[in-house]
């Protein structure tokens, strides 16, 4: 089968760094994503892995090791908007753009 | 302003009624994706389509149709074969390595 695991809530304060662990088992792997989602709105996309190493955007930061089938997601100086769930999808063909989605991170931001 | 945009914004149907839903880009992308997004869940791809007059079924497409008549239109119907329908329906359009989303339709069964 294929998966991807993350956890379920992670919880952190104003000003602090959370690190989105997911790991993932899939027939092919061709790029690892992330995506935001607020309650009741729609994803909105972050950052894009295809290669190993670490990609910064901003406040945020994406990793890959693809030998370990693992990635996480680093956000730092945490705001409170930054309370949403979080999704990592891999990218499993080269010639269709369809994503394998894990279940989703909520981060909890507190003053 | 590109984008894609769905209706209706909620939607209630009685047991045993189709209902279709709608997706519209402007975004000139050629493949297109409906998924299905229940409560504390990520998203589950129910139809996908890379060009017009062609679609593919996703993970869950039992109870579920979809047409690609035109580039910048993906249709969905939710028939009454879909056992539990009640969920957050979203459509996206894909470019290179990024999927943009539509605000999505969510769908009450009474």
């Amino acid at each position: 089968g294929q998966s991807l695991e993350q956890p379920s809530e992670v919880t952190a304060v104003e000003g602090a760094i959370v690190q989105i662990n997911c790991t993932y088992q899939t027939s092919g792997f061709y790029g690892l994503s992330w995506y935001q989602q607020h309650d009741g709105g729609a994803p909105t996309f972050l950052s894009y892995n295809a290669l190993d190493g670490l990609e910064e955007t901003g406040r945020f930061s994406s990793f890959l090791s693809r030998s370990d089938s693992y990635g996480y997601l680093l956000l730092q100086e945490l705001q409170m908007k930054d309370s949403a769930s979080y999704f990592c999808a891999v990218r499993g063909s080269s010639n269709t753009g369809k994503l394998i989605f894990g279940q989703g991170t909520t981060l909890q931001v507190k003053p | 302003d590109g984008g894609i945009t769905q209706s209706p914004k909620y939607l209630f149907r009685k047991e045993g009624q189709n209902v279709t839903l709608s997706c519209e880009q402007n975004l000139n992308h050629d493949a297109m994706y409906w998924y299905r997004q229940d409560p504390g869940q990520g998203l589950r791809l129910i139809y996908y389509s890379q060009i017009v007059n062609d679609f593919q079924k996703g993970d869950i497409a039992e109870g579920y149709s979809v047409s690609r008549e035109k580039k910048e239109s993906f249709p969905l119907t939710v028939t009454s074969a879909q056992k539990n329908p009640t969920a957050f329906y979203l459509c996206a359009s894909t470019s290179r390595n990024e999927q943009f989303f539509g605000p999505g339709t969510r769908l009450t069964v009474l």
